[in-house]
């Protein structure tokens, strides 16, 4: 089955700039959505299809995929941004579903 | 807009069936090319994948769940449910429901768009 990586945290100062990576091989060759859940609530997508963003979702969320590595990058973080960050892919293998990362929790300092 | 909302028992004795419905709301089921999965999440955990289903009744089933899993689509009601078979203390979860989107591009790809809020169902004697 096709495994996803992602770091278990990620630390950054108001105002900077978060990178979440997503590490699978040959991830480049698929699709790579994110979802943002802060505590107590249910995910919500901020990136589809690399690097799209549904409507309502800010601008300072963006992501790219190349290679084995798929990242989400926050621009200008706010305090709100601190939530938990999940990668997600479809395995089209013989008995195809969807796959998750384990997660990256962003704090902001 | 399109609202989805997780109903069933929270508490399941072991070795038993859990069974939950996620009930759509502000649109129709059967419209657009949509699928309708299920994810859990243990707590202070990740998600995990469960299953999907297409309106024509079409599943896929996470593989390491697959033995145990049942999903089903009522849409009379603009329903569809959820049936996880020989549960344990390792299914006790929060359990949500979403839309999913499927993309057959160059290659096909899935998203979950719209996500219920979740119920919490604990496995226990």
């Amino acid at each position: 089955s096709y495994v996803l990586t992602q770091p278990p945290s990620v630390s950054v100062a108001p105002g900077q700039t978060a990178r979440i990576t997503c590490g699978g091989n040959n991830i480049g060759s698929k699709s790579v959505h994110w979802y943002q859940q802060k505590p107590g609530q249910a995910p919500v997508l901020v990136v589809y299809d690399d690097s799209d963003r549904p409507s309502g979702i800010p601008e300072r969320f963006s992501g790219s995929n190349s290679g084995n590595t798929a990242t989400l990058t926050i621009s200008r973080v706010e305090a709100g941004d601190e939530a938990d960050y999940y990668c997600q892919v479809w395995d089209s293998s013989s008995d195809p579903h969807v796959v998750f990362g384990g997660g990256t929790k962003l704090t902001v300092l | 807009q399109v609202q989805l909302q997780e109903s069933g028992p929270g508490l399941v004795k072991p070795s038993q069936t859990l069974s939950l419905t996620c009930t759509v709301s502000g649109g129709s089921i059967s419209s657009g090319s949509y699928y309708w999965s299920w994810i859990r999440q243990p707590a202070g955990k990740g998600l995990e994948w469960i299953g999907r289903i297409y309106t024509s009744g079409s599943t896929n089933y996470n593989p390491s769940l697959k033995s145990r899993v049942t999903i089903s689509v009522d849409t009379s009601k603009n329903q569809f449910s959820l049936k996880l078979s020989s549960v344990t203390a390792a299914d006790t979860a929060v359990y949500y429901c979403a839309r999913g989107v499927a993309v057959k591009g160059n290659y096909y790809y899935y998203y979950m768009d719209v996500w219920g809020k979740g119920t919490t169902v604990t496995v226990s004697s």
